[in-house]
């Protein structure tokens, strides 16, 4: 069980807005910032986002993060077959005074 | 070309012992906190440890406490995981990865070395 919550799967068509959730508590999404990860099996994961809504270069602004509370979201516009991927939130959490990755959302691109 | 390399995983029996190694090249490492993170087959990330700058501050996730140990070495540009006592549940990719703060700002991640506990 993790700290953070995702659904473990999305799915979208291409040319689709997808959205992922993240949900956590007031000792990690609520007071800190939330991280994006996207993740393709056998490579490394990549930063999608940082601090919440902050896309690294890079990375196409069909990407975009956002934050509410001890919610977060991670939203996909223009779906496209190479987004098909496993997408991971992360951030750090007070209580546990350490890193906490959400479970994990594998994005199908049907 | 910023590089992370991890090297030491292997094969080892439960109740063994492994350290794995990540050398960093192409960036300032004395400078950044380092993480290692590991993916068990068919399961998400999970973090495990990360260490500051200058070795002064270190986090580990609870359940691994007392196990294993993150260290580094500014001067060989190298970080490093002593793991003890493994389980089968240890079995994973392991990766090292960089960051400006104890936050999962990880910027830089290695390829990952794989670690199969099993008898």
């Amino acid at each position: 069980q993790s700290v953070l919550t995702q659904p473990p799967s999305a799915s979208g068509t291409p040319g689709q807005r997808v959205t992922i959730s993240c949900s956590g508590s007031s000792s990690n999404i609520g007071r800190n910032y939330v991280y994006w990860y996207q993740h393709l099996p056998g490579t490394a994961p990549k930063l999608l986002i940082y601090w919440n809504n902050q896309r690294p270069s890079g990375v196409p602004d069909r990407f975009s993060g956002s934050k509410s509370g001890t919610s977060a979201s991670l939203a996909i516009s223009g779906l496209r077959s190479e987004d098909e991927a496993h997408y991971y939130c992360a951030g750090w959490d007070g209580s546990l005074s350490g890193v906490v990755f959400g479970g994990g959302t594998k994005l199908t691109v049907l | 070309e910023v590089q992370l390399v991890e090297s030491g995983g292997g094969l080892v029996q439960p109740g063994g012992s492994l350290r794995l190694s990540c050398a960093a090249s192409g960036f300032t490492f004395s400078s950044y906190w380092m993480s290692w993170v590991r993916q068990a087959p068919g399961k998400g990330l999970e973090w495990v440890a990360n260490i500051n700058q200058d070795r002064s501050q270190k986090y580990y996730v609870d359940s691994l406490k007392g196990r294993f140990t993150i260290s580094r070495d500014n001067a060989k540009n190298s970080l490093y995981l002593q793991m003890n006592s493994l389980r089968a549940e240890d079995t994973a990719v392991y990766y090292c990865a960089s960051g400006i703060s104890w936050e999962p700002y990880f910027q830089q991640w290695g390829q990952g070395t794989l670690v199969t506990v099993s008898s």
